[in-house]
């Protein structure tokens, strides 16, 4: 089982401030099939990114993804208050698919 | 429009089972497949396993094995999950979620909450 972990677990910020989120695999994510998905309090996920740069339909251009193999990056360029939530990395190249633990981004 | 809507939340006594529903709606069911997905309170997202929906190929996590049945009912454009022998630490939202392939699960159920409590 492929173990992904995130960093940092909490990141406070203030509005229009860059978040940069890391999600770090213990092996090669299979085809790059590694995505972002944003949940916010009593909501189910939302797709951000897979592929691990494709943009989701609706996703804003401020949000961006990258890496390969086994590092990979989540970067908001510029926080919007409704970008305040908690981001889940996940690999679903490989089975079982799994998810990180999570990176809750707070306004400071 | 596109979208999955789940049964309502459930409350179950140990050592019973559940079943949730997931109907989904705006797209043709037999072509994407679908997983389900639970989230402990506070905790993070935990895959349980999916379902082939044109043919009901099945496949779940070792974690779940022997207890989780997933299944579909393609007239009725409606995917389930039963959880059985429940304990506590099944408390969860239990979402299901529309996989795209190499486009990761780009829709979501609204979940459904099951309390297991004696």
């Amino acid at each position: 089982e492929i173990v992904l972990t995130q960093s940092p677990g909490t990141l406070s910020l203030s509005p229009g401030e860059r978040a940069t989120l890391s999600c770090r695999a213990s092996q090669s994510v299979s085809s790059g099939y590694l995505a972002w998905y944003q949940q916010k309090p009593g909501q189910a996920p939302r797709l951000l990114i897979y592929g691990a740069s494709s943009r989701a339909t609706d996703t804003p251009d401020r949000f961006s993804g990258s890496g390969s193999g086994t590092d990979f990056t989540l970067t908001i360029s510029r926080l919007e208050p409704e970008d305040f939530a908690v981001y889940y990395c996940q690999q679903y190249g490989s089975s079982p698919v799994t998810f990180g633990q999570g990176t809750k981004v707070e306004i400071k | 429009q596109v979208q999955l809507v789940q049964s309502g939340a459930e409350v179950k006594k140990p050592g019973a089972s559940v079943k949730v529903s997931c109907k989904a709606s705006g797209y043709t069911f037999t072509n994407f497949a679908m997983h389900w997905v639970r989230q402990a309170p506070g905790q993070k997202l935990e895959w349980m396993g999916w379902i082939n929906a044109a043919n009901g190929n099945t496949k779940s996590s070792q974690k779940f094995q022997g207890r989780v049945t997933i299944t579909r009912d393609t007239s009725a454009s409606t995917a389930y999950m039963e959880l059985s022998s429940l304990r506590s630490e099944d408390t969860a939202v239990y979402y299901c979620a529309r996989d795209r392939g190499s486009r990761a699960f780009d829709i979501w159920g609204q979940g459904t909450m099951v309390t297991v409590s004696s």
